[in-house]
């Protein structure tokens, strides 16, 4: 089955200690991205990939970090995180750049306590 | 800096109506226009993505037209049911960055 999978569904932590938030399609696409939804501050893009090795920083990139070593990964990446970072978070794929239609996760409910 | 709108915030309406949902964008160097539905608790699904030389997609009873110059989008639903409800966002892609922008979404209920 085609799919975005998006691991753990949900996750505390305490503020500084550093956490990975996995993101894996099966679809071959060559364009992933992340995303934080906030109530009265909607969806908002974090980072985005247009191919392996190519990233580049959406609206709030600021606190987070990404890398795209295989085609099919894209993990996100908190260092040091804090209380403003809890979110509900998404990744996204599409077959090539802007042409095709997103594929979202199911999300990551991430709490920072 | 684009900024992505959506009115009505909420709509509820009877089953079986025709409803228009409105998405209004100010730059208009954009690369496309994608349509999205959320069910609670759950991903964001496409529904219809128009491309900039494009002025409407057609999927079902969901018929999305794209007017680029002017920096609007409507989202046409026929005969609306239970099933519909949900919120549906719209999303721009910047034509230069590729970064994709969000408006705050319409809240759709469908009563009964």
């Amino acid at each position: 089955e085609a799919q975005v999978t998006q691991n753990p569904r949900y996750l505390i932590t305490v503020t500084g200690k550093k956490l990975t938030v996995t993101c894996s399609q099966n679809m071959n696409h060559e364009y992933m991205s992340w995303y934080r939804q906030d109530p009265g501050l909607g969806l908002r893009q974090i980072y985005y990939s247009m191919n392996v090795e190519v990233t580049d920083k959406g609206d709030v990139p600021e606190g987070y970090k990404v890398s795209r070593k295989e085609k099919r990964n894209f993990p996100l990446i908190l260092e040091s995180p804090s209380p403003n970072q809890t979110s509900l978070y998404f990744c996204a794929s599409s077959f090539r750049t802007g042409a095709e239609k997103l594929f979202f996760g199911s999300g990551t409910q991430l709490s920072v306590l | 800096k684009q900024e992505v709108t959506q009115i009505p915030a909420a709509l509820s309406v009877p089953e079986g109506e025709n409803l228009v949902l409105n998405c209004s964008f100010t730059d208009s160097a954009i690369y496309n226009l994608q349509w999205f539905r959320q069910d609670p608790g759950k991903g964001l699904t496409s529904l219809l993505l128009i491309q900039s030389s494009q002025r409407e997609q057609t999927s079902g009873r969901l018929n999305a037209s794209l007017d680029k110059s002017s920096g609007r989008s409507t989202l046409y639903i026929a005969a609306s049911q239970p099933g519909d409800s949900a919120t549906y966002l719209c999303a721009v892609l910047m034509d230069s960055s590729y970064k994709l922008i969000f408006g705050s979404g319409t809240r759709l209920l469908v009563r009964p």
